[in-house]
């Protein structure tokens, strides 16, 4: 069984409407998560980080923490042609782990 | 602040070549350090860690060894590349405190031919 899994994708949202993307995690004494964008060709930018059950904004990102569901998700408010990329889950539990990534497409 | 250097950018090796990759991170002491690898289309794959100088932690079995000369500094190697070795190589940083985020380095392409 995967540590992190993510929504396989590609998900595809129209400009200014909401992205979803979730994440599941298997590890119960995780303390701490976090989401990445990648650019393709590029490496790994942190973008959100959460420690505490319920809701972090970030400006047009929100991070949504779950733990007792075991349930990470980042939403993205206004989508933006430039919030195109692969956005990765990462729980760290005695090390980070990554999810697969969901790849994010905003069509104009 | 903190910045995180990797180098080359790309590389291209024939079968059976050496491998020395470089990562140096500056603005902070006694950095976590991590290299990774991701196949194309892939996830991240963590191959080694590094909680101090000389403190390495093996994560899968391969053809690939790391060294940490230097507080700030963490090579990744290899005596004989295989085709499977290809991937982009990624340098990592976090601070030596529980539940930090990591931060990466721009990435080496590597392409075995």
């Amino acid at each position: 069984q995967k540590e992190v899994e993510q929504n396989s994708g590609p998900l595809s949202v129209p400009e200014g409407a909401i992205a979803s993307l979730n994440c599941t995690y298997s590890d119960r004494g995780s303390q701490s998560f976090f989401w990445y964008r990648q650019y393709s060709g590029k490496s790994p930018e942190l973008i959100m980080f959460i420690y505490s059950n319920g809701d972090k904004e970030d400006g047009r990102f929100t991070a949504q923490l779950n733990k007792a569901s075991q349930y990470v998700s980042l939403l993205i408010r206004d989508s933006q042609p430039s919030d195109s990329a692969t956005y990765l889950c990462a729980v760290n539990d005695y090390k980070l782990s990554f999810g697969a990534g969901t790849t994010v497409t905003v069509r104009a | 602040s903190q910045t995180i250097h990797q180098w080359p950018a790309t590389l291209v090796q024939p079968v059976g070549s050496p491998l020395s990759l470089e990562c140096t991170v500056e603005g902070t002491s006694n950095p976590n350090l991590y290299w990774y690898r991701q196949a194309a289309g892939r996830g991240l794959q963590l191959l080694f860690y590094s909680v101090g100088i000389g403190q390495i932690s093996s994560e899968v079995p391969q053809n690939l060894s790391a060294s940490r000369p230097q507080d700030r500094q963490f090579i990744l190697s290899s005596k004989k590349l295989l085709l499977s070795d290809s991937g982009f190589y990624l340098c990592a940083w976090s601070p030596n405190i529980s539940n930090q985020p990591q931060h990466f380095g721009d990435g080496t392409r590597l392409s075995i031919l």
